[in-house]
């Protein structure tokens, strides 16, 4: 079936930088977008950006600019994502999700939590 | 970047109650990218409406969605006891997305 793989689980001090994954199986890799989006514990989903896995194009938000990286790896249909410079609020989940269509987010992963803490 | 709104933060209702929740944009938004999801604790969000109005693969046609430019809205017909959750709506403009803040609907 369609699903996407995230890797487990992050403690990482304040200044370091996680690195998350993201395996795509039961569909093409390439010809879906794919986004990241993070949920900070008690709050609503934020919008982190997006990768086209075909041609490695990306969008990111503009509170992330210069610390997120979204790259991927089409031999093994696999998506990552880097946020440097972590901050105590960079705690969250952090999702992958595949783009249908339309900019809507139609498989998610099982997210991967992400703490930041001296 | 495009605010979303929703109004209200929380829906108090029964089961078999209509519930009306609204998505507002601080300027237009393209009907083609904005989308509803529901969320349960625990759970990543489950997409529901895609393009403002298309129900997405699964979804019970008791969700629906309506709306364009700056106001949308989705419509719960009769609320299922697995309907009482947490809504998002997210919109998608000028390479860059947004999520609103989310309106809880609870048991009254």
């Amino acid at each position: 079936q369609v699903q996407l793989e995230q890797s487990g689980a992050e403690v990482k001090k304040p200044g370091a930088s996680v690195k998350v994954s993201c395996q795509a199986s039961g569909y093409t890799f390439v010809n879906y977008y794919l986004h990241w989006v993070r949920q900070a514990p008690g709050q609503g989903p934020e919008w982190m950006g997006l990768i086209n896995p075909s041609g490695g194009g990306t969008s990111y938000a503009q509170k992330l600019q210069g610390r997120v990286t979204m790259t991927r790896d089409t031999s093994t249909s696999t998506a990552y994502m880097e946020v440097s410079s972590l901050r105590y609020d960079d705690t969250a989940v952090y999702y992958c999700a595949r783009d249908q269509g339309w900019r809507a987010l139609d498989i998610w992963g099982q997210g991967t939590m992400v703490t930041v803490s001296s | 970047d495009i605010v979303l709104t929703q109004s209200p933060g929380t829906l108090s209702l029964s089961p078999g109650e209509r519930a009306t929740l609204s998505c507002r944009a601080s300027q237009s938004v393209s009907s083609s990218y904005l989308a509803w999801y529901q969320q349960k604790p625990g759970q990543a969000p489950r997409l529901l409406i895609y393009a403002a109005s298309s129900r997405a693969t699964g979804i019970p046609d008791r969700f629906s969605g309506s709306g364009s430019g700056t106001d949308f809205t989705l419509t719960i017909t009769r609320l299922e006891p697995e309907d009482f959750a947490v809504y998002y709506c997210q919109q998608y403009g000028s390479s860059l997305g947004t999520f609103g803040p989310g309106t809880k609907v609870d048991i009254k």
